[in-house]
């Protein structure tokens, strides 16, 4: 059975302070993994994909990285607009593309 | 641009009736998936779709049904609520297998 566990399930930054979410997983082969940002009322807005181990993606503040066993999302310099729930995901090689998501990790970042 | 709506956004109902959750993409994606969310539990797979009159169960399918009679369509009904089934709804699509998941904004529903 495929899981994700991200944590911390809360973090508290200062506007400027740097810090980075964990997603371990364990998952029958790795088609994908996947990040997502949930403001309150919203449903899930695509971040990210990694595909292999050693595969990174940036956008903005935001950086991505994958290993054979966990993804980490780092935060630097976040703003209080990065205030958010961060969702990790796994897709597995077989099977019909589903994802298995991680219970998030709830962001605020205080001015 | 409309992407993917889901409707009502908000429902309230009491146990034993019938409700049905509405979700409509407008960029022709194959598959489609119905989501609950709930405190403690995160993001959990109800029933998918890949394709018109294809559906398979997730990983929560009791108590739900599914149709999907056009590529655009991929209702939601509950045929006898019960106060387990009181959640917020996601509706999502992708077009190809590796491509990621777009969501709708939920469908709150409380059930009395």
């Amino acid at each position: 059975e495929d899981q994700v566990t991200q944590s911390p399930e809360a973090l508290r930054l200062q506007e400027g302070e740097s810090s980075s979410l964990n997603c371990s997983y364990t998952v029958s082969g790795l088609r994908g993994l996947f990040w997502y940002r949930q403001d309150p009322g919203k449903g899930p807005e695509f971040l990210f994909t990694l595909y292999s181990a050693g595969e990174e993606k940036e956008k903005e503040r935001l950086k991505a990285t994958l290993t054979k066993k966990e993804s980490f999302l780092h935060i630097t310099a976040p703003k209080p607009e990065d205030s958010a729930t961060y969702l990790c995901a796994v897709q597995a090689s077989a099977g019909y593309s589903t994802l298995t998501f991680g219970k998030g990790t709830m962001l605020l970042v205080s001015p | 641009d409309a992407g993917i709506t889901q409707s009502p956004r908000y429902k309230i109902t009491e146990t034993g009736r019938q409700v049905t959750l509405m979700c409509h993409q407008t960029w022709s994606h194959s598959y489609m998936f119905w989501y609950r969310q709930d405190l403690g539990h995160g993001l959990r797979l109800i029933y998918y779709s890949a394709a018109a009159d294809i559906t398979d169960k997730g990983e929560v399918p009791d108590g739900y049904v599914v149709s999907r009679s056009k590529t655009e369509n991929f209702p939601l009904t509950l045929e006898s609520a019960t106060r387990s089934q009181t959640s917020v709804y996601f509706c999502a699509s992708k077009g190809q297998v590796n491509q990621p998941q777009h969501f709708g904004d939920g469908t709150r529903l409380s059930i009395l």
